[in-house]
């Protein structure tokens, strides 16, 4: 089963508007984190923001936000102010202990573009 | 400070044979966790290294094989290469075992033919 499902394949954003990028999860753990990561085209992975579990506040990094609603599972990327340098694939993971270890599972990426 | 380097950026290779890819963690990092990335998917996780030794293992065949060396490098090695083994690999450090957030190198993208 998908742990970790991001349902927009491609988005389309017009420069300097918000945009959403949604992230759901499935786990029975009490404690785990969640990850954004940018990847250009040049194929390295670009940490974006964090929320573990258990903070009560939403992870804000510069013009990165993480919308946590817990109930719900969702872990959605809020991109304010989009520029040009957006245009990437986006994803989510989320760290999950399995046989005693840490591992990051991820979801297939949703690819923005920022159109000018 | 140098970020986390792999090595080779490219690499062809055909069907039956084994490779061996390299990665350098960022200075200080003990932590080192391979991933698979096939192209138009997410990565999966192969493993990772901590303190020289295998702390986790995704679900890949006994083909791949990794190890860390007292520098904290590492190698990802694969066995009998298949054509759907051709993906980019990436290769990223930690400071520890557990942590926020790890630093991943630019990969190494394998095409096996």
């Amino acid at each position: 089963a998908q742990k970790i499902t991001q349902t927009q394949p491609g988005m389309f954003v017009q420069e300097k508007e918000a945009v959403t990028l949604d992230c759901t999860y499935d786990t029975s753990d009490q404690s785990y984190g969640l990850f954004w990561y940018k990847q250009p085209s040049s194929g390295e992975m670009i940490f974006l923001i964090y929320q573990g579990s258990y903070d009560e506040q939403n992870a804000t990094e510069g013009r990165y936000s993480l919308n946590f609603q817990k109930a719900r599972k969702s872990a959605n990327l809020v991109i304010s102010a989009s520029q040009l340098g957006d245009s990437a694939m986006y994803f989510c993971a989320m760290r999950e202990l399995m046989d005693s270890n840490y591992q990051l599972i991820w979801g297939a990426g949703t690819k923005l573009i920022i159109k000018p | 400070d140098a970020g986390v380097t792999q090595s080779p950026t490219h690499l062809i290779k055909t069907r039956g044979q084994h490779v061996t890819l390299r990665c350098s963690p960022i200075s200080g990092h003990k932590s080192v966790s391979w991933y698979q990335q096939v192209l138009g998917q997410g990565p999966q996780f192969i493993f990772q290294y901590y303190e020289k030794e295998e702390r986790g293992r995704g679900n890949f065949p006994d083909r791949f094989s990794a190890r860390q060396f007292p520098n904290y490098s590492s190698e990802l090695n694969v066995n009998a290469l298949l054509l759907g083994d051709s993906a980019l690999y990436l290769c990223a450090s930690s400071p520890d075992r557990v942590d926020y957030e790890q630093y991943f190198g630019p990969g190494t993208r394998l095409t096996v033919t």
